[in-house]
């Protein structure tokens, strides 16, 4: 088990709809993070947001855009993907960002695009 | 880009058995991580050492760090079938996380 919390754990669209991704702690965390994972790689860094603003893009496509609406919740919106962003979303926190401690990840969401 | 390089890429051993990973990297840090995942699940912080400590243990885990050789390894001792999973070291980089290539463990039982 793990005190960050994803939903939808799967998720299926096609390349003209919207969603969301959520994913939710309560340890108090003030660094939260966005990881996309491909099958068979290591996680890849989207978005930090650091006391609910962002600090790092990672040069994301638009048609991915997080949103920290308060220290606990993160969102990722989803708009008009390709079949290529199939993969499994995964959210993290850290106690604060830029001390390089320890993350703590979600089960993370799994994302297929038809 | 991935900071760290890992090998094995895979690594198939018997229960009971030893299983060493090796983790190099390229830049100067002031710590590095270890991380487990099971299959299609989320990463598992296993363990951190820090730049000036050699060689940290945690219950069948050992991690050695060579900061002159910018490497580090991860032994697991007297595996179990519980420990299949992939594997990945992660070091800082300013204020990201960054994670190696990984290796997938399979303990046969």
């Amino acid at each position: 088990d793990t005190d960050v919390t994803q939903t939808p754990k799967h998720l299926v669209m096609g390349m003209t709809n919207k969603k969301s991704l959520k994913c939710e702690q309560h340890m108090g965390h003030r660094a939260m993070y966005w990881y996309k994972q491909k099958a068979k790689k290591p996680p890849e860094l989207m978005f930090v947001y650091s006391y609910e603003k962002l600090s790092i893009n990672e040069s994301v496509p638009s048609r991915f855009s997080p949103e920290c609406p308060n220290s606990s919740l993160l969102n990722l919106h989803l708009h008009a993907l390709q079949p290529e962003d199939s993969a499994l979303y995964l959210c993290a926190s850290s106690q604060v960002l830029g001390r390089a401690g320890e993350l703590f990840f979600g089960e993370g969401s799994r994302l297929t695009v038809l | 880009s991935q900071q760290g390089e890992e090998d094995p890429q895979a690594l198939s051993i018997q229960e009971g058995e030893n299983a060493t990973m090796n983790c190099s990297y390229k830049t100067s840090i002031n710590n590095l991580q270890w991380y487990r995942q099971n299959s299609g699940r989320g990463l598992v912080h296993l363990i951190l050492i820090r730049s000036n400590e050699r060689e940290k243990h945690s219950g069948r885990l050992r991690v050695t760090l060579d900061t002159s050789k910018k490497s580090s390894s991860l032994l697991i001792t007297a595996s179990r079938a519980a420990d299949t999973a992939s594997y990945f070291c992660a070091t800082p980089n300013g204020n990201k996380l960054v994670f190696g290539a990984g290796t997938i463990l399979r303990v046969k039982s």
